[in-house]
């Protein structure tokens, strides 16, 4: 079944550190895959995407991408934690044949600790 | 350009009513999703219309329905609410192929006592 994981409900980074958020789907087919970030009470902002060419992906707010197909993985990183970096981060895949729809992770929260 | 309004913003209802809640989406943009937020459950996803056509559906109750206007805005209605039904509902746009991405409003709390 196609299906997309995110390691680690909640992860904790000091400020200045690197931040890694990891997520691997599930799928016979790449599909096109997506970060989003949510702040509380709001909608998701898109950091990047992927689709075709280029598998490292750079997105908003320095954040990058890489896409491995081997290791069917998207983890999302940034060299240097912000605080304002503190929200809940979503990995999304769009399996092929399937439109519009998209399968969202589970979230990870993370902090960033000053 | 304005990004995709949902309204209302937050909404509450009592068990058994319906509500209907709306989203206009990026101007050109022809594809709306909806998807619900819960804590337990996470974001899933509802339903998918384009060009007024369902085009993709989830794995929701027929309570849950939708439909499209000509200029593409959507609305989504969910009848005889139940308490499991407060959640978060986002509404997403986009041109509607497949490596497009999607532009999500900001969302209408429905709390449902």
């Amino acid at each position: 079944a196609q299906s997309v994981t995110q390691l680690g409900s909640h992860v904790s980074v000091s400020e200045g550190a690197l931040v890694l958020l990891r997520c691997n789907y599930s799928s016979s087919v790449p599909p096109y895959l997506f970060w989003y970030v949510q702040y509380p009470n709001q909608g998701l902002q898109l950091l990047l995407k992927y689709t075709t060419g280029a598998t490292l992906v750079k997105g908003i707010n320095g954040f990058e991408a890489e896409f491995k197909k081997s290791e069917t993985s998207f983890h999302l990183t940034k060299p240097s934690a912000h605080m304002s970096d503190a929200a809940e981060y979503f990995c999304a895949v769009r399996f092929s044949g399937g439109y519009q729809k998209v399968t969202f992770g589970t979230g990870t929260k993370l902090q960033v600790i000053p | 350009k304005a990004g995709v309004t949902q309204t209302p913003r937050y909404l509450i209802k009592t068990r058994g009513q319906q509500v209907t809640l709306s989203c206009s989406p990026i101007s050109g943009h022809r594809s709306v999703s909806w998807y619900q937020q819960t804590p337990g459950q996470g974001l899933q996803f509802l339903f998918e219309y384009f060009s007024e056509t369902q085009r993709n559906k989830g794995n929701f109750p027929g309570r849950f329905s939708g439909r499209q206007f000509s200029n593409s805005r959507s609305e989504m209605n969910v009848s005889t609410l139940e308490l499991g039904d407060s959640a978060l509902y986002l509404c997403a746009s986009s041109l509607g192929q497949e490596n497009t991405e999607a532009f999500f409003g900001q969302g209408t709390r429905l709390t449902v006592v």
